[in-house]
Parts: C-alpha cells; structure tokens; sequence
C-alpha cells in the first residue's frame, strides 16, 4: 500500500544552518507530493509540492524535488532561521479522492 | 476570510459522553474532511466528504460519525467517547480534491 517515511526528528540545528529532512514513499503510479508546515499551536499549512518526476516545489526558501527512482521528496533550505522552527510533514495523494497519507512528522528546532 | 472555523478548542469529556466537533470553512469548499493527531503517529484520516450528501470512512472512522448536509459544515461526533479518543482533531478542506488542504486551528479533546 502507499506510505510515506521521513526521518526521525527532533532535529536542532543553528540559525544560517543548512537543512535536509528525508522522506520516501511507496505508491502505486505517480501521485503528487507535498510538504506541509506546523507551526506551534497552529493547523498544518501547505509549504510546497510537486505533481509529477522531477518537478521541484519551492516556497519561503524551501525546495524539494520529486524524485521517481528514488521514490524521495527530501526538503531542503539553505540557511534556516528561528522563525523555521516547526513540524514539517511530508505527504502524498493516493485514490481516486485524493485523500493524503501523512508521515509522522520531523521536529525543527532552530537556535539563535 | 475566516478559512476554516473548528469549535471547541478545548474539550474535556468523561468517558461514554458524547459531544460534536464542529467545523465550517467559508471557501466553498467541496471536499472537507476530519484527522487526528497523535504524538508519533502523525495525522491520520477519520472521515472525509467530497460534496454536501456524500462521505467516507477514513483510516480510522471506528467511534466517529459525520454527515454533510451544507457545504460549509462538516461536524464529527463522538458517539461514546473512549480514552483512547484522546487526540488533537483537525478539520480540512480543499477546492476539489485533497492536495492542497486548508487546515483549521484543531480541537484539543481529552477523555477522562
């Protein structure tokens, strides 16, 4: 069945570090696939997606490209910041509905 | 634009109490649907509406009712609520399918 893995968090890094969280997945076909963004005692909000292999979403900063022969969605930022502080989820579409499978969620702590 | 309204924001319930969720979102919307967060677990999908008239079980719709007779409105009630419901409960909505979903502030349910 679809399913979606990311790394394990917390992760802490320092302000202007440069970022990577992992995430794979399993599907049938090609779905789409997102990263969403929760920041402390907030909903989860859309950062970025990509559609189809080898598009590349960007938002604030943030990419991540769609990788299909490595069924992978890594986010990255260059330079992070305090304010990027929040639980970042990696997800993907499946069905007919297009209902989302999430992952468990990677927590980002930045330090001044 | 108020996006998506979710009431209450905290719960306390005793076990076997009933109670009802609400959620509206003022996009016109036609898919909406209801997760449940949980430390470790990410989010995972109770039940989900692609139209007034129209929902569906999720991965976990053991213990939760919806129905849609607006478009605007999508409540989940607890029939008999269980300990084991204990979570923070989400409302999302999107335009068509669930790609890019609009997420409310949450509930914050304890079940004593």
């Amino acid at each position: 069945g679809n399913s979606v893995t990311q790394m394990e968090g917390p992760v802490t890094l320092s302000e202007e570090a440069f970022l990577t969280i992992n995430c794979t997945y399993t599907a049938t076909g090609y779905p789409s696939l997102f990263w969403y963004v929760q920041y402390p005692g907030e909903g989860l909000q859309l950062l970025l997606k990509a559609t189809k292999a080898d598009d590349k979403g960007s938002n604030k900063g943030f990419e991540a490209t769609y990788r299909k022969e490595t069924t992978s969605f890594h986010l990255e930022k260059g330079s992070v910041q305090v304010s990027d502080s929040a639980v970042y989820f990696c997800a993907l579409e499946r069905g007919s509905q297009g209902n989302l499978i999430f992952g468990k969620g990677t927590k980002l702590s930045v330090k001044p | 634009n108020a996006g998506v309204t979710q009431t209450p924001k905290f719960q306390v319930l005793k076990t076997g109490q009933s109670m009802t969720l609400q959620c509206a979102q003022d996009m016109n919307h036609e898919y909406m649907s209801w997760y449940r967060q949980d430390p470790g677990m990410g989010l995972r999908l109770i039940h989900y509406s692609v139209g007034a008239g129209i929902t569906d079980q999720g991965e976990v719709p053991n213990g939760y009712n919806v129905s849609r007779s607006t478009t605007e409105d999508f409540p989940l009630r607890l029939l008999s609520a269980a300990p084991s419901q204990t979570s923070v409960y989400f409302c999302a909505s999107s335009y068509r399918t669930a790609g890019e979903l609009f997420f409310g502030e949450g509930s914050r349910l304890t079940v004593l």
